[in-house]
């Protein structure tokens, strides 16, 4: 069973609407959480990081959340654009060991 | 920021041959990482190069079929050695830098 657990697995929204990925997780020690965008056929690119100390970052459109008690995060999406279509991946790091534990992704469609 | 190229971006290849795949980055850094993406599922660490010593393999992942060399701090290549159509996947390359980790394009193979 993945320590890091990522729903849905696929998504369909219309643009300019918002949506919510979530990221459950199991991984302990925690060190931190990230959540990257994968486009298709390209390589992960970070969206955000949060440490344990951080409930909520952003980046432009994208807010992640973090709480540490129920060991769960989310990625928020404000006003979709086609351009967001992408997978989306939560990493949880282990402490200083380096290891990283990454979900299967949400795969999110945009339609116009 | 760490910029990472990897070449080649694709290839198809015979069964049973090899191919060496190479990554260089953009500054200089401690361990790289390789990891396996295979179709419709999440990135799988491969093994960890340092500079100067043997790479760490992770279970699942040996020497003999995945090679690795580590020259210098800029710079790794992995060879996926007797392909089979299993190798088939996207091979990515992927530093890390204080809290953030950086991935490369990836190498979209094929094997027949």
């Amino acid at each position: 069973k993945n320590q890091v657990e990522q729903s849905p697995q696929s998504l369909i929204i219309l643009e300019g609407k918002n949506c919510t990925l979530q990221c459950n997780y199991t991984v302990s020690p925690f060190s931190n959480l990230r959540w990257y965008k994968q486009d298709t056929g390209r390589g992960p690119v970070s969206l955000t990081i949060m440490t344990f100390s951080e409930n909520t970052k952003s980046n432009g459109r994208y807010t992640a959340t973090l709480d540490a008690d129920t060991k769960q995060s989310s990625l928020h999406i404000t006003a979709s654009q086609l351009s967001d279509s992408a997978s989306y991946i939560c990493v949880v790091s282990v402490n200083n060991a380096g290891k990283s534990t990454f979900g299967d992704g949400t795969t999110l469609t945009v339609k116009p | 920021s760490a910029v990472i190229s990897q070449k080649p971006s694709r290839d198809i290849c015979q069964r049973g041959t090899s191919l060496t795949i190479q990554c260089q980055v953009d500054s200089q850094v401690t361990m790289m990482f390789w990891y396996r993406q295979q179709p419709g599922q999440s990135l799988t660490l491969i093994a960890t190069a340092n500079q100067g010593s043997e790479a760490t393999y992770e279970s699942g992942f040996v020497i003999d079929k995945f090679p690795i060399s580590r020259p210098n701090l800029t710079f790794s290549t992995l060879t996926v050695s007797n392909m089979s159509p299993e190798d088939s996947s996207i091979y990515l390359c992927s530093v890390r830098q204080a809290d953030t980790q950086y991935f490369g394009p990836g190498t979209r193979l094929t094997v027949l």
